[in-house]
């Protein structure tokens, strides 16, 4: 599975854009970009993952470059509650071996 | 519907011991897979599980070992304790086909002394 890079803290106003950046320049063609994240001392959350293709649901949007290298995750509307630990996975699916395995993510703190 | 089940939430052993944590998957997913996190290695894959067959592993000694009950349900055990060994046990189960994303249990909050 491809390594992939993110800052190791951010922080976002309350009610702003919440722009989370990861590289994944050695991604494969048949690898997903997945998002997680964790609030203290909880388990990891899923959010989103995708292929290719821009991706939105409920909680976040993912945009991949056309390169596929690097991806952002979106929230729209940050609040307090959305302060956690992000992390950005590559993987092959499940019926491929993907195994999932979490770098040290994004800790992003969002300030009333 | 109901979500990943831990049990116990926490656990305090001595070294040298033995532990078995239990893991009980969504009705339905299929695979389930074990983490070990520690503020020092952050979030570490274990092994994967998917009816009943191991299907991946991780870097981790052979006293850490699991099995997959023909329920699902997932145990897995730790043996010999080591101070070292301290730290929480996360469960996240999927359907183990597909794309879809894993969910994860609370954890269990292992405490070797």
């Amino acid at each position: 599975d491809a390594k992939t890079t993110q800052p190791t803290s951010m922080d976002c106003a309350e009610g702003r854009a919440a722009n989370l950046p990861c590289n994944h320049s050695t991604i494969s063609g048949n690898e997903y970009v997945y998002w997680y994240r964790q609030i203290h001392s909880q388990g990891p959350q899923y959010i989103i993952h995708g292929l290719k293709n821009n991706e939105t649901n409920e909680m976040a949007s993912l945009i991949i470059t056309e390169d596929r290298k690097s991806s952002t995750l979106i929230l729209p509307h940050a609040t307090l509650r959305d302060t956690a630990v992000y992390y950005c996975i590559v993987r092959v699916p499940d019926n491929q071996g993907g195994k999932l395995i979490f770098g040290q993510g994004t800790e992003l703190s969002v300030k009333p | 519907k109901a979500g990943v089940t831990q049990t116990p939430r926490y656990l305090i052993k001595t070294r040298g011991q033995q532990v078995t944590l239990s893991c009980s998957p969504i009705s339905g997913h299929r695979s389930v897979s074990w983490y070990q996190q520690t503020p020092g290695q952050g979030l570490q894959f274990l092994f994967e599980y998917f009816s009943e067959t191991q299907r991946n592993k991780g870097n981790f000694p052979g006293r850490f070992s699991g099995r997959q009950f023909s329920n699902s349900r997932s145990e897995m055990n730790v043996s010999t304790l080591e101070l070292g060994d301290s730290a929480l046990y996360l469960c996240a189960s999927s359907l183990g086909q597909g794309v879809r994303g894993y969910t994860f249990g609370s954890g269990t909050r292992l405490t070797v002394v």
